[in-house]
């Protein structure tokens, strides 16, 4: 499962407030993803990261911030959550060979 | 990524194999055919992958239609942990091509 590790498993909160979703890894995998999963659209690209430092936009990616000074570390940021961004956002990796992407187990966020 | 549709819905009996359609008419020349599957609230576990030729690992076989517009996903002995939603996705194979899962197949296991 490539290590894969994300927190908080899950969140609510208020429209409007700031959130942070880590991912965590232990593989050392070049790759990084952030995925949302709603019902009716399946899954969604919303950042990638090619290296520390390296990001760029999804298909989903409005209302979303990305960093990654290391490695391991992946962060997603809502600046402002709004109630449409109530979803299950799914943390990837993939290794030099990026035909198989690892996914983490989840984090269900709720915004009220 | 070219579009591809499969059934919503399979049963499959315990230790039979599962046979997983997938239609892939309009995919281009350099376009792989990616298999994943997502077992209820986990994330997505990749399967198998493929260009022309047939495939096999340890967890399924994947056939592709020679002229590519098709393929078939193949759980050898179905157990009831195959029980899950099946993505079959055709992508260019780079990094930053992201995998768009559509609706999926949900395969159901019975004893």
């Amino acid at each position: 499962d490539a290590g894969i590790t994300q927190s908080p498993r899950h969140k609510v909160t208020e429209t409007g407030t700031p959130v942070t979703l880590r991912c965590h890894q232990t593989e050392n995998h070049r790759y990084m993803y952030w995925y949302r999963q709603d019902p009716g659209h399946g899954l969604r690209l919303i950042h990638y990261s090619y290296g520390v430092k390296d990001t760029d936009k999804g298909e989903v990616s409005d209302g979303y911030s990305v960093s990654r000074s290391k490695t391991e570390d992946f962060l997603l940021t809502l600046e402002s959550a709004t109630s449409s961004q109530t979803s299950v956002y799914f943390c990837a990796t993939a290794g030099q060979s990026y035909n198989e992407q690892f996914f983490g187990p989840g984090t269900r966020l709720t915004v009220l | 990524d070219a579009k591809t549709t499969q059934p919503t819905s399979m049963d499959c009996a315990e230790g039979r194999a599962a046979n997983l359609p997938c239609n892939h008419s309009t995919i281009s020349g350099n376009e792989y055919v990616y298999w994943y599957r997502q077992i209820h609230s986990q994330g997505p576990q990749y399967i198998i992958h493929g260009l022309k030729n047939n495939e096999t690992n340890e967890m399924a076989s994947l056939i592709i239609t020679e002229d590519r517009k098709s393929s078939t996903l193949i759980l050898p002995h179905a157990t009831l942990r195959d029980t899950a939603v099946y993505y079959c996705i055709a992508r260019l194979n780079n990094a930053g091509n992201m995998l768009t899962f559509g609706g999926g197949t949900r395969l159901m296991v019975k004893p």
